[in-house]
């Protein structure tokens, strides 16, 4: 069964500092990996999505990576802005299904 | 182009009382998806359709049930609504080619129901 974890469950850093969140989940045969943000009493928006058969995906500041031989996926984000502060969710569809397992997320604050 | 959009935004029922959210999109999508949020649970999925006509159980289905009632819409339905059930629900769609492409594998989101049962 698909287990996904996201570590931590919250952090708090200044504006400008590079950070990276992460993701582990215990079965590496996904079909793909996804990125959400999501804001306060919002809806999930998604950032980016690794196909199985990719390593990273960039879009603007954000960058992810996937290390399927460990169960990993990090979420780099550059040069950090109050504006990034928001739950940070990844989403693991394993290889055969439709069904997507979620993490629990981490809350990102970005101190001004 | 509206993307996912759900009904009612928010709902308080009473225990025992049945209601039905709604989920419709109109990007053409194959694929449409139930979950609900609870804190610190994450979201977990309740019920999916991968294609028109066909629906299957997801992680939490226990007190729901769901009708494809067409390409666009996706209803989940409370037959007698529990405490337990107080939750945020979310519906999604992808287009799911089978391509591998990640355009057509980028999930979307509604903007959720907050559903609560006294």
């Amino acid at each position: 069964k698909q287990e996904v974890t996201q570590i931590p469950a919250a952090l708090s850093v200044p504006e400008g500092e590079n950070l990276v969140l992460n993701c582990s989940f215990t079965d590496s045969a996904i079909y793909n990996l996804q990125w959400f943000r999501q804001d306060p009493g919002k809806g999930l928006t998604s950032l980016l999505l690794i196909q199985s058969s990719q390593r990273e995906q960039t879009s603007g500041r954000l960058n992810a990576s996937l290390d399927k031989s460990s169960g990993r996926s990090t979420l780099y984000i550059a040069a950090s802005q109050p504006g990034d502060s928001a739950t940070y969710l990844c989403a693991v569809r394993t290889s055969g299904t439709y069904k997507y397992i979620f993490g629990t997320g981490t809350r990102l604050k970005v101190l001004a | 182009n509206a993307g996912v959009t759900q009904t009612p935004k928010f709902q308080v029922l009473k225990t025992g009382q049945s209601m039905t959210l709604q989920c419709a999109q109109d990007m053409n999508h194959n694929s449409m998806y139930w979950y609900r949020q609870d804190p610190g649970m994450g979201l977990r999925l309740i019920y999916y359709s991968a294609s028109e006509g066909t629906t299957d159980k997801g992680e939490v289905p226990n007190g729901y049930n769901v009708s494809r009632l067409n390409k666009r819409e996706f209803s989940l339905r409370l037959e007698s609504a529990a405490p337990s059930q107080t939750s945020v629900y979310f519906c999604a769609s992808i287009l799911g080619t089978g391509l591998l492409r990640n355009n057509t594998d980028t999930q979307y989101f509604g903007p959720g129901t907050r559903l609560t049962v006294l």
